[in-house]
C-alpha cells in the first residue's frame, strides 16, 4: 500500500518569496491534515480537511498561508509571502476520519522549508 | 483547550536500560491517547495507543497505560536498544468528534551501545 506522498522534500527560498507544497494521502482516507513542525517542537496543526471541506483552520495564518483540497484527494499548501519564522518541516497526514477510524494518523516524510 | 505535556529531552541511556518518558494531558471529555515515534530521516509513525481509561497500549516492547486519575500516559520499555534512538511524541485525539490530534513537544531518546 502506498503511503502519504509529499513534495518537494526540501525547499530553500528568500523571505517574501512564495512556495507551495503538495500532498497525496493514502487512497480512501477522508481526512487530511497539514502540520507545521518547527525544530525542537511538536507538530502544530495548520489545517484539517474532511473530504474537500475544512474542519479546522484556526491556527492557519490566513494572511500568508492558504490550502486547498480539490476533489477531496490531494492537497496543496501555499505560503506567500514567506517569513523567516516559516522555516520548518511541513507534515501532511491522513486518516480514515469518521469511517473505519482506527485512530492512526499516517504521515508523509515532510517538506523541509528554509527561508533565508 | 486540550493540551499535552511531555518531559523534555534529550534522554540518554545505555543499552538494556529501563526507559520512562512522562506524558500528561489536559482534555475535556475522554480523549484517545497515542505515542508516535520519529526515527532519523523518517516520518512520524504510530507506536501505540489507548482509547479508554485503564487501557494499556503496547508495541515493540514499549507500553503505556491510560491513567485518568492522574491524566497521564507514560511510555516505558524494560530494556532499550540502540535502534530505539528516535524522537517520541505523545498525542491525544477526540476520535468521536473532530478527529483533531494534539501533539506534545517530543522527547529525543539516544541509546548508547
Amino acid at each position: 500500500e502506498a503511503g502519504v506522498a509529499q513534495s518537494p522534500r526540501y525547499k530553500i527560498i528568500e523571505k517574501r518569496q512564495s512556495v507551495a507544497f503538495w500532498c497525496n494521502p493514502i487512497s480512501g482516507h477522508a481526512t487530511l491534515y497539514w502540520y507545521q513542525q518547527i525544530l525542537g517542537q511538536g507538530p502544530k496543526l495548520l489545517i484539517q480537511f474532511q473530504n474537500n471541506g475544512v474542519v479546522d483552520d484556526s491556527q492557519l495564518p490566513k494572511d500568508r498561508f492558504s490550502a486547498e483540497r480539490l476533489k477531496g484527494v490531494d492537497s496543496t499548501l501555499k505560503i506567500q509571502p514567506a517569513k523567516l519564522e516559516d522555516s520548518a518541516v511541513y507534515l501532511c497526514a491522513s486518516s480514515f476520519g469518521d469511517r473505519a477510524n482506527t485512530g492512526e494518523l499516517f504521515f508523509g516524510e515532510g517538506s523541509r522549508l528554509t527561508v533565508l | 483547550g486540550n493540551s499535552v505535556t511531555q518531559m523534555e529531552g534529550p534522554v540518554t541511556l545505555s543499552e538494556e536500560a529501563f526507559l520512562t518518558i512522562n506524558c500528561t494531558y489536559t482534555a475535556t471529555g475522554y480523549p484517545s491517547l497515542f505515542w508516535y515515534v520519529q526515527y532519523p530521516g523518517e516520518g512520524l509513525q504510530l507506536l501505540l495507543k489507548a482509547t479508554k481509561a485503564d487501557d494499556k497500549g503496547s508495541n515493540k516492547g514499549f507500553e503505556a497505560t491510560y491513567r485518568k486519575e492522574t491524566t497521564s500516559f507514560h511510555l516505558e520499555k524494560g530494556s532499550v536498544q540502540v535502534s530505539d534512538s528516535a524522537v517520541y511524541f505523545c498525542a491525544l485525539s477526540d476520535l468521536s468528534g473532530t478527529y483533531k490530534y494534539i501533539f506534545g513537544t517530543g522527547t529525543r531518546l539516544k541509546v548508547l551501545a
